[in-house]
């Protein structure tokens, strides 16, 4: 079975404090990929990024990171100099490689509110 | 610009009512997704198409209904027989084709329903 774990419900930082969010999956599948999307409160789900599960570099965007381990079964997300504009729910996801199913799992996400 | 677009935005109806919920996208994507969303909580596959005329049923299909007479098109429509329908519902596109299950999906705005 597949499953996302998010352990942080919430998460409250002051504003230029680097925040990591954390995203734990379970998969027997050899390929997957995994995703981090972002929820403001207009309540779109905004796509950040997406890793296939042959790809353990890191990866950075402007003030994001995102940590790839196969070895512990995480995909964390970092915000370096969080800004209040980070404020939103953000949820780790997880797709199975072969096609048939089409289904993506999400996990619980994690609420970050970023205080000026 | 290409998007995805779902109206309304916020949706009364009484209970006993069927409603329907539009989704359009103009990105020439195959594939299409309905996700419902509870407060604190993940998304729920409820419906998804891979191809006009064709639908299948996700892990909460009950008391819901979907068609796909056009590319662009994914109407869902929300039955008497959803025991609790208040939720927030999200539409989504992917390329699909090939790459139908594992390619990322784009979501809209969505759409917030309130049974009174």
């Amino acid at each position: 079975a597949q499953k996302v774990t998010q352990a942080q419900t919430e998460i409250s930082v002051v504003e230029k404090e680097d925040v990591t969010l954390d995203c734990v999956y379970e998969t027997r599948d050899t390929t997957y990929y995994l995703f981090w999307y972002k929820q403001p409160p207009s309540g779109e789900l905004v796509f950040l990024i997406r890793r296939n599960s042959f790809d353990e570099q890191n990866e950075i965007s402007g003030r994001y990171s995102w940590n790839f381990q196969k070895s512990t079964s995480s995909f964390n997300f970092t915000i370096t100099a969080s800004q209040v504009v980070d404020s939103a729910v953000y949820f780790c996801a997880l797709i199975k490689g072969d096609s048939s199913a089409s289904k993506i799992i999400f996990g619980s996400g994690t609420r970050l509110s970023i205080r000026p | 610009d290409g998007g995805i677009t779902q109206s309304p935005k916020y949706l009364f109806r009484k209970e006993g009512q069927n409603v329907t919920l539009s989704c359009e996208q103009n990105l020439n994507h195959d594939a299409m997704y309905w996700y419902r969303q509870d407060p604190g909580q993940g998304l729920r596959l409820i419906y998804y198409s891979q191809i006009v005329n064709d639908f299948q049923k996700g892990d909460i299909a009950e008391g819901y209904s979907v068609s796909r007479e056009k590319k662009e098109s994914f109407p869902l429509t929300v039955t008497s027989a959803q025991k609790n329908p208040t939720a927030f519902y999200l539409c989504a596109s992917s390329i699909g084709g090939l790459l139908i299950g594992t390619d990322t999906q784009y979501f809209g705005p969505g759409t917030r329903l309130t049974v009174l």
